[in-house]
């Protein structure tokens, strides 16, 4: 069954901290898709990244960078130096092969307080 | 500015009303989904159209129905509304699943 466990609720940092927000997933699947994607107090959802599961390199943009092991199930988002402009709610996302499609869940999210 | 344009921005509206929520998708994005966010909870994915067609159901209720029409808008129709409606609901558009979501800036709804 598909599943993603976001276990931390939520997480308070003070500025410059480094954070890392952990996404763990379930699929039978071998060809599937993760995502990250972010709320800001202002409500709306932005995407930040996509992974398939046949690369497991990390990604890094910015001071944003994101580690996907497929021995762990486990794509995890890492913020360095954060900011209080990250703060946000950040949902991570699988989308795996359905009858008649990709079907995506979504963790249930992490809260991300940034204090200046 | 997302591509994704749902309106309107807020409603409120009173208890045993029915509202019609619209989202337009992003150009040449076939798939259209709908998602409810009460507060401080998570996504609840409702519904899916794919080319007017309806493709996907989840916890939506029967209170609750969708279309998409033949120039790929859709609309979420909410009716009798119950106080515990109230939430953002979330239209997103996609070129297939694989690719990821995206989102309308949502549609605050309060039922009072």
């Amino acid at each position: 069954a598909q599943k993603v466990t976001q276990a931390q609720t939520e997480i308070s940092v003070v500025e410059k901290e480094d954070v890392t927000l952990d996404c763990v997933y379930e699929t039978r699947d071998t060809t599937y898709y993760l995502f990250w994607y972010k709320q800001p107090p202002s409500g709306e959802l932005v995407f930040l990244i996509r992974r398939n599961s046949f690369d497991e390199q990390n990604e890094i943009s910015g001071r944003y960078s994101w580690n996907f092991q497929k021995s762990t199930s486990s794509f995890n988002f890492t913020i360095t130096a954060s900011q209080v402009v990250d703060s946000a709610v950040y949902f991570c996302a699988l989308s795996e092969a359905s009858t008649g499609g990709f079907k995506t869940i979504f963790g249930a999210g992490t809260r991300l307080f940034v204090k200046a | 500015d997302s591509g994704v344009t749902q309106t309107p921005k807020h409603l409120i509206t009173a208890t045993g009303q029915r509202v019609t929520l619209r989202c337009s998708p992003r150009s040449g994005d076939l798939s259209v989904y709908w998602y409810q966010q009460s507060l401080d909870q998570g996504l609840q994915f409702l519904i899916q159209y794919y080319n007017g067609e309806e493709r996907a159901k989840g916890n939506i209720l029967e209170r609750f129905s969708a279309q998409q029409f033949p120039d790929l808008h859709s609309e979420l129709n909410l009716s009798s509304l119950e106080l515990g409606d109230s939430a953002l609901y979330f239209c997103a558009s996609s070129s297939g699943e694989r690719y990821g979501y995206t989102f309308g800036s949502g549609t605050r709804l309060t039922v009072v």
